[in-house]
């Protein structure tokens, strides 16, 4: 099976700009989730998507969303950038039945300036 | 506060040498996952440790759950450079909303 794809991998915006990263899960799972790894906040849950419905959230602002769509593919976008969200952006699958092992993609690195 | 607290933060050892990385939570631990990043990549799945004392291994990597202490360590035995990266430990912590992850602990092994 193919793995988690995220597109794309390197991405360089500036300030006030908005953005969009999309992650494509394994076949067959239907859970995403999305992390944004940081140097001084490490990795942070934003949300996730479980058929095409945002299931649990994290403590970001509203700047920050995302959406899935009938084939399990995700988007996440945030809206008017600022410096603090250059980082390491992760998404994860899994089947989504609780209790289960979270499959990564290799991530896109935004850099905003 | 960090809901799952990694130690050391860093490690440097020579290569053929064993070490344990250690995971705390601060709430009770429903499960617990290990995982290795190398720098700017995505994470690879190591182990995953669902009840009390369970022990898992694969190739020289073993990892154990110590529910009543809160606490996981991963143990590495005669290291190689090919075990070099992050290692991160995560935990649903059933507050019901989301997947946290530790401080992370890099490990350098010098050959």
């Amino acid at each position: 099976k193919a793995g988690v794809t995220q597109t794309p991998r390197y991405l360089i915006k500036t300030r006030g700009q908005q953005v969009t990263l999309s992650c494509s899960p394994i076949s067959g799972h239907r859970s995403v989730s999305w992390y944004q790894q940081t140097p001084g906040q490490g990795l942070q849950f934003l949300f996730e998507y479980f058929s095409e419905t945002q299931r649990n959230k994290g403590n970001f602002p509203g700047r920050f969303s995302g959406r899935q769509f009938s084939n399990s593919r995700s988007e996440m976008n945030v809206s008017t950038l600022e410096l603090g969200d250059s980082a390491l952006y992760l998404c994860a699958s899994s089947l989504g039945r609780g209790q289960e092992t979270q499959y990564f993609g290799p991530g896109t690195r935004l850099l905003v300036l | 506060s960090q809901e799952l607290e990694q130690s050391p933060q860093s490690l440097i050892v020579q290569e053929g040498k064993n070490l344990t990385i250690n995971c705390t939570s601060s709430k009770t631990l429903y499960g617990l996952y290990w995982y290795k990043q190398k720098y700017g990549e995505g994470l690879i799945f190591l182990m995953m440790l669902q009840k009390g004392g369970e022990e898992k291994s694969h190739e020289k990597i073993t990892a154990k759950l110590d529910e009543k202490k809160q606490q996981s360590s991963l143990h590495i035995t005669a290291s190689q450079p090919s075990h070099a990266g992050i290692y991160l430990c995560g935990a649903d912590l059933n507050t019901g909303n989301q997947f946290y992850f530790g401080t992370g602990t890099s490990l350098t092994v010098i050959p």
